[in-house]
């Protein structure tokens, strides 16, 4: 199936530091979706996005939909310890209600 | 956000004895939905999606035949891994479709399947 492109594929920063993500599509997508995923765990959804140009915060985050509609950022601002994790972003088309999944970041904050 | 379980969270078994794993929406009715694969430091595979009151749809490469998916009920889904091998060890993460203007899907805590 198809897979989204997501950038940086890792990131390791300084506590306190902000932190942005992207994924990008070569389709157009109706919605995006932000999980952040703990090793062992389930990926827990962070931030929902419908409206191409929409911009969404969830705390210390905030997620934009593209205006082109095959993209998506994530932001995180003055990072934590427990913000340590792999973020998947996943976008739904059209047609049918499968989400496609990017290829992750695995972030990492130095205390 | 809403609630997905999974059960067992692990399980170890022999080789060539199956496995069948739950995947419950708590909260929320769901006619779909998907059961993933996940390998060490990668994304998410899409397995198969399970659809309620019809048979499931797989992805291609994936054996309907070794992974039996029933969706019961509107709330459960399982999905039993047939004469397992060690080569089927993985992380199965399910996870309830959402519909209904805000499509979302929430996730499952996953299963972890080791097959010795």
């Amino acid at each position: 199936g198809q897979q989204l492109n997501q950038s940086p594929q890792s990131m390791f920063i300084q506590e306190g530091e902000d932190v942005s993500m992207n994924c990008t599509s070569s389709s157009i997508f109706n919605t995006w979706l932000w999980y952040k995923q703990d090793p062992g765990e389930g990926p827990v959804l962070l931030i929902a996005l419908y409206k191409a140009g929409e911009l969404t915060s969830n705390g210390r985050l905030t997620a934009q939909f593209g205006i082109t509609r095959k993209d998506s950022f994530l932001n995180i601002s003055a990072s934590i310890p427990s913000d340590v994790g792999i973020y998947f972003c996943a976008g739904q088309g059209h047609t049918g209600n499968q989400f496609y999944f990017g290829t992750g970041t695995s972030l990492t904050v130095i205390p | 956000g809403a609630v997905v379980s999974q059960h067992p969270s692990w399980v170890i078994c022999k080789s060539g004895t199956s496995v069948k794993i739950e995947c419950r929406s708590l909260d929320f009715q769901a006619t779909t939905m998907f059961w993933y694969r996940q390998f060490p430091k990668q994304s998410l595979m899409l397995m198969a999606t399970s659809n309620e009151g019809s048979k499931a749809t797989y992805e291609q490469g994936v054996e309907k035949d070794k992974f039996l998916i029933n969706h019961a009920s509107l709330t459960l889904s399982t999905l039993t891994v047939t004469s397992a091998h060690p080569e089927d060890s993985s992380f199965y993460i399910c996870s309830a479709y959402r519909s209904g203007g805000a499509d979302t899907q929430y996730f499952g805590p996953g299963t972890r399947l080791t097959v010795l």
